[in-house]
């Protein structure tokens, strides 16, 4: 079966440090990839979404970076947090190829706080 | 361009009383509609989905949502709320774009359960 595992699940950063969040998934190959984030109280943004490897797209111009390095290797980084890019970042999986529906599938997600 | 719009972002129910939790969406293609749910500090998990089969479709934990396209609405609903269904609830419509597929939340619905 598939899994989806992404870390650190908490983080506590101050402003102007470096960001990594790693997302690894397991089972299944050739996935899309996709970072969201979810600010308090709003809804999934979508950050990043990947269809392979080196091909990244962005959806919002922003203090981050995205990632893939390996097929089912998804990493969202930073050079120098920003207050604001504190929130609940969640990466998630789907199914690629003429069997896709949309449906994605989620890790835990990695909180991250930036004092 | 496709969105979600979900009518309130709270809702309270008594245990044992019917839920309805609203989503309503645009698309300039036929799509496919998701409602997913929330736990704190958790990833989102998949309610249900339609995919263009039957309109009226059902999910886990006793919820089922039935796809109006003369509406364009897709509700979510449940005949006896019970005190774990209490969470955060998500409708997204998905679309297919350069061989990815983005997805599209609306901004969420929190389910309140009085005992």
């Amino acid at each position: 079966s598939q899994t989806i595992h992404q870390w650190p699940a908490t983080l506590v950063q101050p402003v102007g440090s470096p960001l990594s969040l790693e997302c690894t998934v397991e089972g299944t190959s050739n996935p899309n990839l996709y970072w969201y984030r979810q600010a308090a109280g709003r809804g999934l943004q979508l950050l990043f979404y990947s269809i392979g490897i080196d091909q990244i797209s962005s959806e919002v111009p922003q203090n981050l970076s995205a990632s893939r390095p390996q097929d089912r290797q998804f990493i969202l980084s930073s050079k120098k947090l920003l207050l604001s890019d504190s929130g609940f970042y969640l990466c998630a999986w789907s199914v690629s190829g003429g069997a896709r529906t949309g449906e994605l599938f989620f890790g835990e997600g990695s909180r991250l706080t930036v004092l | 361009a496709q969105s979600v719009t979900q009518l309130g972002s709270h809702v309270s129910v008594s245990e044992g009383a019917l839920v309805l939790l609203r989503c309503n969406y645009s698309s300039s293609v036929p799509p496919y509609l998701f409602w997913y749910v929330q736990y704190p500090n958790q990833g989102l998990q998949l309610l249900l989905k339609y995919t263009s089969a039957a309109t009226l479709v059902k999910g886990i934990n006793g919820f089922e949502a039935e796809f109006k396209k003369s509406e364009t609405s897709f509700h979510l609903t449940k005949p006896s709320a019970h005190m774990s269904d209490a969470a955060e609830y998500f409708c997204a419509v998905s679309e297919g774009r350069g061989g990815g597929f983005k997805t599209i939340f609306g901004a969420g619905t929190r389910l309140f359960v009085k005992a």
